[in-house]
């Protein structure tokens, strides 16, 4: 399995505004998948985009995925402070998956 | 349909004890995960289960550590003999399919503390 590495560590924006986190990753993959995790819990599911699909939408959340440059970004948009989370990336071939140490996202009122 | 359920929540032990976690996936699930989370770190796999038989454990260490998932019952992830660096958060996630690719549902974790 391999890891995926998501950029930036931390990001503090205000309730309203959209945030963009990456995730970059090594070798080919199967499909991708995005998770969130609360303090203190477990991981939540939010979206899985294939290998080829370029772009996928749930509700206020966009992933879209680039093969050649072997990367992924998360947009959330109208973000609240409910949002305030870590988010991890796990880019998957055929085998498990495996997690990044995330992105901090701090949404203030 | 109750998520996966993991017990006890919040474990202390001290050194030199043995620690039992367990884990219930989903209804219908029959794919069980084990991930350790130390402090302001991601996720790291430690071993996937099916009933009665254990299919990756590449990531679990190779002393102390053990992991089984009967036919009945939950999965058990047993660490004998803790030391101060087992402490973490321990999450079981399921799955219901083999086939990829495959989402994962993910308990509440159990926090080991090791005195």
């Amino acid at each position: 399995s391999q890891q995926g590495e998501e950029d930036p560590q931390a990001l503090s924006i205000q309730e309203g505004e959209n945030a963009t986190m990456n995730c970059s990753y090594k070798t080919s993959i199967n499909n991708l998948q995005w998770y969130r995790q609360n303090s203190g819990r477990g991981l939540v599911h939010l979206i899985l985009i294939r290998s080829n699909e370029r772009e996928k939408h749930s509700g206020r959340l966009r992933v879209t995925l680039d093969t050649s440059k072997k990367s992924s970004s998360l947009l959330i948009t109208a973000s609240r402070a409910a949002d305030t989370a870590s988010y991890f990336c796990a880019p998957s071939g055929y085998s498990t998956l495996t997690f990044g140490k995330g992105t901090m996202l701090l949404v203030s009122p | 349909n109750a998520g996966v359920m993991q017990n006890p929540r919040h474990l202390v032990r001290r050194r030199g004890q043995e620690a039992r976690l367990r884990c219930s996936p989903m209804k219908g699930h029959s794919h069980v995960y084990w991930y350790r989370q130390l402090p302001e770190e991601g996720l790291k796999f430690m071993v996937y289960l099916q009933k009665e038989n254990i299919i990756d454990e590449s990531g679990m260490p190779k002393e102390r550590f053990s992991a089984e998932f009967p036919k009945e019952g939950p999965s058990i992830l047993r660490i004998q003999q803790v030391v101060r660096g087992d402490s973490a958060a321990y999450f079981c996630a399921s799955s219901l399919t083999i086939d990829r690719p495959y989402e994962q549902y993910f308990g509440p974790g159990t926090r080991l503390t090791v005195t």
